[in-house]
C-alpha cells in the first residue's frame, strides 16, 4: 500500500523546537519531491516546504523561511521537518504529502498529520 | 506569489444539485499546474483533479475541472452525501504552490 505516516508532533512552548518526521512506503521515495502543508485550526491549507529528490532542491513559504529545515534520507525513505523558533502562529496540523513536479505538478499521497501546538 | 482566490466561500446545496465552484489566480497560471483537493472534516486532504482537468484514479465521473489561467472551474454534476465537504484549488505557478482559501460544499 502506497502511504505517508508522519509523526514528531506535540506541545511545545514558543521558540522550542520540534522534528517532525515522515515515513514513506509503498512506492519509490527517491523517485519523488517530497512537501509539508499544514493546516491551524479551522483554517485553510498552507504550503510549507518541499524537497526534491536527492535533497538538493528546497523551497520554503516566506513565513518559515529561516527558522523551519526540510531534509530527507533516501535510505530510510524518510522526510523530515525541523521546526525551530517557533511561534504561536505555527499551531497547525502538519500533513506530508507525496509531490510530483514533472509535466503535471500535484500532491497525490497524503498522510493523516501530525499536531503541534505551541503555547506557553 | 500567485495568490488563488475560490468563491463562493460556501455554497449551500442538496444531495442531487449540480454545484459550481470557481477558482480565480491572481495572474495566468498554465492548467497543467492547478489541482482540485477534497477535505472532509478530520481527515486528510485527498487529490481529486491534476491539470485543471484530469480526473485521479478512482475519482467519480460526476467530478469535473476546465478552465485556463486565471479561471478555473471545479463542477460536480449531482451532489451525492459523501461529497460535502471543503474544496481547495492549488497552483503551481512558480517554485512554490498556494492554495486557495477553500469552498464548503454543505447541505442545505
Amino acid at each position: 500500500e502506497v502511504q505517508v505516516v508522519e509523526s514528531g508532533g506535540g506541545l511545545v512552548q514558543p521558540g522550542g523546537s520540534l522534528r517532525l518526521s515522515c515515513a514513506a512506503s509503498g512506492f519509490a521515495f527517491d523517485n519523488y519531491w517530497m512537501t509539508w502543508v499544514r493546516q491551524a485550526p479551522g483554517k485553510g491549507l498552507e504550503w510549507v516546504a518541499s524537497i526534491n529528490q536527492d535533497g538538493s532542491e528546497k523551497y520554503y513559504v516566506d513565513s518559515v523561511e529561516g527558522r523551519f529545515i526540510i531534509s530527507r534520507d533516501n535510505v530510510k525513505k524518510s522526510t523530515y521537518l525541523q521546526t525551530n523558533s517557533l511561534r504561536v502562529e505555527d499551531t497547525a496540523a502538519y500533513y506530508c504529502a507525496r509531490e510530483l513536479r514533472f509535466y503535471y505538478n500535484y500532491m497525490d499521497v497524503w498522510g493523516k498529520g501530525t499536531t503541534v501546538i505551541v503555547s506557553s | 506569489e500567485i495568490v488563488l482566490t475560490q468563491s463562493p466561500g460556501t455554497l449551500s446545496l442538496s444531495p442531487g444539485e449540480r454545484a459550481t465552484l470557481s477558482c480565480r489566480a491572481s495572474e495566468s497560471v498554465g492548467s497543467k499546474y492547478l489541482a482540485w483537493y477534497q477535505q472532509k472534516p478530520g481527515q486528510a486532504p485527498r487529490l481529486l483533479i491534476y491539470g485543471a482537468s484530469n480526473r485521479i484514479t478512482g475519482i467519480p465521473q460526476r467530478f469535473s475541472g476546465s478552465g485556463s489561467g486565471p479561471d478555473f472551474t471545479l463542477t460536480i454534476s449531482r451532489l451525492e452525501p459523501e461529497d460535502f465537504a471543503v474544496y481547495y484549488c492549488q497552483q503551481y505557478g512558480g517554485s512554490r504552490p498556494t492554495f486557495g482559501q477553500g469552498t464548503k460544499v454543505e447541505i442545505k
